[in-house]
């Protein structure tokens, strides 16, 4: 069964400490691996797809890196604004059309 | 300002009666999505639609329905039959397929009593 796991539930950080949440898969045959920022009440908001391993997409203070079983989202000096919950979902190459989603990584960054 | 609308945000209904959740978008996506999140799980995959005229299930269909008849209005029935039909109800679309990024609208929260 395809499954996404995220680690750590929940990351209380300090203004400026940097650190990696992360994202391992189980799914056979990936294509891609979406990243997602959700704050409370409100719908995802779509940050990062990765399509193979050893790739890796920035933006802002966020990194994404993927490998062959999982991937992870690096957070460079983070901010209070960047507190959110993060998401990653993966797709594979041959199957049903749809997302597996993680439950995601509960992020506070206190100032 | 191209996106996706869901109303209303918020919704409130008594158990036994039938409920429709709207889901409009203008970015001229052709695949358009349901998804219900509750507390500690992922998102879950209601029912999926890559064209017109034309949507399947996904992981959680039973007690729900939904209809394509415009490319850019995917709305949601949340039936009696649905046992449990307090969540959060989020409408996604993405350009052609799950391989592409999606984008999810705002969400509407139902309650049921």
């Amino acid at each position: 069964e395809d499954q996404v796991t995220q680690s750590p539930e929940a990351l209380r950080l300090q203004e400026g400490e940097s650190s990696s949440l992360n994202c391992s898969y189980t799914v056979s045959g990936l294509r891609g691996l979406f990243w997602y920022r959700q704050d409370p009440g409100k719908g995802p908001e779509f940050l990062f797809t990765l399509y193979s391993a050893g790739e890796e997409k920035e933006k802002e203070r966020l990194k994404a890196t993927l490998t062959k079983k999982e991937s992870f989202l690096h957070i460079t000096a983070p901010k209070p604004e960047d507190s959110a919950t993060y998401l990653c979902a993966a797709v594979k190459l041959f199957g049903n059309e749809k997302l597996t989603f993680g439950t995601g990584t509960r992020l506070t960054i206190i100032p | 300002d191209g996106g996706i609308t869901q109303s209303p945000k918020y919704l409130f209904r008594k158990e036994g009666q039938n409920v429709t959740l709207s889901c409009e978008q203008n970015l001229n996506h052709d695949a358009m999505y349901w998804y219900r999140q509750d507390p500690g799980q992922g998102l879950r995959l209601i029912y999926y639609s890559q064209i017109v005229n034309d949507f399947q299930k996904g992981d959680i269909a039973e007690g729900y329905s939904v209809s394509r008849e415009k490319k850019e209005s995917f709305p949601l029935t949340v039936t009696s039959a649905q046992k449990n039909p307090t969540a959060f109800y989020l409408c996604a679309s993405s350009i052609t397929s799950v391989l592409n990024e999606q984008y999810f609208g705002p969400g509407t929260r139902l309650t049921v009593t």
